[in-house]
């Protein structure tokens, strides 16, 4: 079965870098998988941050980006700031129409 | 920007049935996506524009059928043979570049005796 990964839980500093990754328990994540990350706060629908590996969605600011790193797609925030407390989400497309989310990292700013 | 707008949550009995809409501003390809209480984002199904394709999660095929009226434009999941790990609140979003673009605010689904 495959499963998406992802870090249950991160920290980091006002002001501070971070990187998310979104792995698959067997293989590597390549663009061909269309990565894509959403951002969600408690009670709050999902907001599309980033689709196609590292195209940031309609006013979404330009300190979060994506990537690929090494056999992962990647969301980078630099400068993070309080409002950025939040769940994050990756999804894989997987072909023949199906996705998949990952389990989501749970992002503390403090 | 594309408006979503979820409806048909309520209260169902184990084994029930359920229809839910999402009322959209234009016709686009869509998806249900799902969040259980507490649990993450679940992708349930899909339907392309004219929608001769559908697909499903594993979780929910043979259970729930996605469909669309462009006419009104409007999807629709029709959700039988509920479970109670189905109870989550069930948004629609649209899909686009492989990914979901715009998101409705949700419609609660609870599954209980």
């Amino acid at each position: 079965q495959t499963v998406v990964t992802q870090e249950p839980s991160f920290s980091v500093s006002p002001g501070g870098t971070i990187t998310l990754t979104c792995g698959l328990n067997s293989g590597s994540v390549s663009t061909n998988y269309y990565p894509s990350w959403y951002q969600q706060t408690p009670g709050q629908a999902p907001r599309t941050l980033i689709y196609s590996t590292n195209t940031r969605s309609s006013g979404v600011p330009d300190r979060f980006s994506g990537s690929i790193l090494g056999n992962k797609a990647a969301l980078t925030i630099t400068g993070a700031q309080a409002e950025d407390e939040s769940d994050y989400y990756c999804v894989l497309y997987m072909g023949n129409y199906i996705w998949l989310f990952g389990g989501g990292t749970k992002l503390t700013v403090l | 920007q594309v408006q979503l707008v979820e409806s048909g949550g309520g209260v169902v009995q184990p084994g029930g049935s359920l229809r839910l809409s999402c009322a959209a501003s234009a016709i686009h390809p869509m998806d249900w996506v799902r969040q259980a209480p507490g649990k993450g984002l679940e992708w349930v199904a899909f339907i392309q524009s004219d929608g001769n394709i559908k697909s499903y999660a594993a979780s929910v095929r043979g259970r729930f059928t996605i469909s669309r009226d462009n006419s009104k434009n409007t999807l629709y999941l029709q959700m039988d043979s509920l479970r109670t790990e189905d109870a989550a609140v069930y948004y629609c979003a649209v899909g686009e570049s492989y990914a979901f673009k715009y998101w409705g605010q949700g419609t609660l689904v609870t599954v209980s005796s």
